[in-house]
């Protein structure tokens, strides 16, 4: 079974880097997945596209600080000088016979 | 800039029925999948359904599979979601969303949202 795991949240500081984990299930090392942003109130918003190689293509107007990698099953999405408009839920999403999400991340900005 | 604006939602009593629309612009909406999502209150992003670029195969969860049919007209750019049999558990924020690809595969754009209440 096509699976994603988050942990449901995560903080850091203003100014600081944090990243994100999105783990793909027993067997799906190889699969692409995509990284989505929902600010409160808001509806999500696309970040990216993360092959299992680590290239990745982000969506048009997607700052700098916002990154990609990958190793075996893990996904990260890396955001550096943290803004207190990156204080949001995060969710990587993947694709099988149907669309998978992860539980989302709700990364706190201190 | 790419366009989805969803209409349609609203309350509805339990086992009534709804029909979601999406209208597209500004992509060739005849090349891409398109799918919907939901987003019950206070909860994560839950797949409704799919559908590729020609219309031809359609893919479902489980929860809706039976009850929901997705739909577009790709001379009017529009994606549909008859949804019928509604439950109490079907209330939720419904976004319509652009694949990458011309079948399921990732979401690359998203509509703002309508808000389907079942409810008595």
């Amino acid at each position: 079974q096509l699976v994603l795991t988050q942990s449901p949240s995560a903080s850091a500081s203003l100014g600081a880097s944090v990243k994100l984990t999105c783990t793909l299930s027993s067997g799906r090392s190889g699969y692409t997945i995509a990284w989505h942003q929902q600010q409160p109130g808001r509806g999500p918003r696309y970040l990216m596209t993360l092959n299992n190689d680590g290239s990745h293509n982000k969506g048009d107007g997607i700052p700098d600080r916002f990154s990609g990698s990958s190793s075996g099953a893990e996904r990260y999405l890396t955001i550096s000088n943290l803004q207190s408009e990156d204080e949001a839920d995060y969710y990587c999403q993947t694709w099988g016979s149907g669309i998978v999400f992860g539980g989302g991340t709700k990364l706190t900005v201190l | 800039e790419v366009q989805l604006l969803e209409s349609g939602g609203g309350l509805v009593q339990p086992g009534g029925s709804l029909r979601l629309s999406c209208a597209a612009s500004e992509f060739t909406f005849s090349k891409y999948g398109m799918s919907w999502v939901r987003q019950a209150p206070g909860k994560g992003l839950d797949w409704v359904s799919s559908i590729n670029s020609a219309g031809a195969s359609t893919y479902y969860a489980e929860s809706v599979k039976g009850r929901f049919t997705i739909s577009r007209d790709n001379s009017k750019n529009s994606l549909y979601l008859q949804m019928n049999s509604l439950r109490a558990e079907d209330t939720a924020i419904y976004y319509c969303a652009k694949n990458g690809a011309n079948t399921i595969s990732g979401v690359d754009q998203w509509g703002q949202g309508t808000l389907v209440t079942v409810s008595s």
